[in-house]
């Protein structure tokens, strides 16, 4: 079965960090881009970052470039995403999501069920 | 940046209905335009990609069209299961519409 697990999410302060993993299984994990797409309490979804398969292309959102950095490791087929400096307007659930093949423009067709992050005194 | 919109916000349906959701780009894209459906506590579904090709596995009630500036989803017959929220997403920018939820009438 093809899936993907987000863990990592959590209680955190403002101005702190957190680092969430994504595992995936069931399909060639080197042969596809990634990404972590994040929804706000009652909000809209809203992309985060894209890394491509061998990670030689990276993008961020304008909210968290400088802040967030994606990463992948294809030996152990699992995604990353390491948050710094965290405010308030980040909490959310974080979904990490396959791009459709052969890139980017088909879309994302395999997403994770979700990874709380609260950011919060 | 180029801008999303989807209209309506809200949209109230009954089972069996017609219903077209539009996603207008603020200035000409190409085709590269997906559909998602989202329930409640859930993750996003595909649907549609390429503006107009259908998922494997998405009943064939769904259907997409459009091209430049204005794109639609329309489901041909309402089910009971599709009452949720459906984003569009501008893929080669990754932008998301703001999403419209389709309410039971």
């Amino acid at each position: 079965e093809v899936q993907l697990v987000e863990s990592g999410g959590g209680l955190v302060q403002p101005g702190g960090s957190l680092r969430l993993s994504c595992a995936a299984s069931g399909f060639t994990f080197t042969t596809y881009n990634m990404n972590w797409v994040r929804q706000a309490p009652g909000k809209g979804l809203e992309w985060v970052s894209y890394i491509s398969s061998r990670s030689s292309a990276i993008y961020y959102a304008d909210s968290v470039k400088g802040r967030f950095t994606i990463s992948r490791d294809n030996a152990k087929n699992s995604l990353y995403l390491q948050m710094n400096s965290l405010r308030d307007e980040d909490t959310a659930v974080y979904f990490c999501a396959r791009t459709k093949l052969p890139d980017y423009s088909y879309g994302m067709d395999v997403w994770g069920q979700g990874t709380t992050v609260t950011v919060s005194s | 940046d180029i801008q999303m919109t989807q209209s309506p916000s809200t949209l109230s349906a009954s089972v069996g209905d017609r219903v077209t959701i539009t996603c207008r780009a603020s200035q000409s894209i190409t085709g590269w335009l997906a559909w998602y459906q989202q329930k409640p506590g859930k993750a996003p579904k595909l649907l549609i990609y390429k503006a107009s090709s259908l998922e494997t596995g998405v009943p064939s009630r769904f259907s997409g069209s459009g091209s430049g500036t204005e794109f639609t989803l329309t489901i041909s017959s309402l089910q009971p299961d599709d009452f949720a929220t459906y984003y569009c997403q501008r893929c080669n920018t990754w932008t998301f519409g703001q999403g419209t939820k389709v309410e039971i009438k």
